[in-house]
């Protein structure tokens, strides 16, 4: 079935430093990838998506590109903020109704 | 434009009491809808997922139980919690689309069984 692997946290950066987080996925066919976020206490957001090969999403500086080659749809940021801190899910749909998450990486950014 | 409602925010209940939490989605007709819950430093785990009035499908078997007696309405419900049914419940929804559109989280619930 499908599946996503994304790396395990916490992250912690100083403000303004670069990030990644690394997501890998399995799934038969041709899956769109999305990218969540969750503040404290709250539901998740959409932050992000790609629908085919090769498309980057973009969103409040936040990147990923769909890899197919690689199966990967890494999240990136030039220069994080605190306010970025939250919890971050990379999540897949192929071909059912239901959306596959991975377990989530939370990012502190210090001052 | 659509939204989603989701209450109690926040509810304590004694072990073995209860429980029924709602959902509605606004602006939208059917819609997929979905239950969520998510423990405390892991994923998202699903519970019930619905493509329409009545129909409910099962991911995990527990004591809670899913109802979607109208289009945009969705409740999750047990007869008696257990310690372990705390944790964070979320509902959600998405376009009746298989492949290309996002999920619209409701703010959740925590739910603490005491």
């Amino acid at each position: 079935g499908d599946s996503v692997t994304q790396m395990e946290g916490p992250v912690t950066l100083s403000e303004e430093a670069f990030l990644t987080i690394n997501c890998t996925y399995t799934a038969t066919g041709y899956p769109s990838l999305f990218w969540y976020v969750q503040y404290p206490g709250e539901g998740l957001q959409l932050l992000l998506k790609a629908t085919k090969a090769d498309d980057k999403g973009s969103n409040k500086g936040f990147e990923a590109t769909y890899r197919k080659e690689t199966t990967s749809f890494h999240l990136e940021k030039g220069s994080v903020q605190v306010s970025d801190s939250a919890v971050y899910f990379c999540a897949l749909k192929g071909g059912s109704y239901i959306p596959t998450f991975g377990r989530g990486t939370s990012l502190i950014v210090h001052p | 434009s659509q939204t989603i409602h989701q209450w109690p925010a926040t509810l304590v209940q004694p072990v073995g009491s209860p429980l029924s939490l709602e959902c509605t989605v606004e602006g939208t007709s059917n819609p997929n809808l979905y239950w969520y819950r998510q423990a405390a430093g892991r994923g998202l785990q699903l519970l019930f997922y619905s493509v329409g009035i009545g129909q409910i499908s099962s991911e995990v078997p527990q004591n809670l139980s899913a109802s979607r007696p109208q289009d945009r309405q969705f409740i999750l419900s047990s007869k008696k919690l257990l310690l372990s049914d705390s944790g964070f419940y979320l509902c959600a929804w998405s376009v009746d689309d298989r492949r290309n559109t996002e999920a619209f989280f409701g703010q959740g619930t925590r739910l603490t069984v005491v």
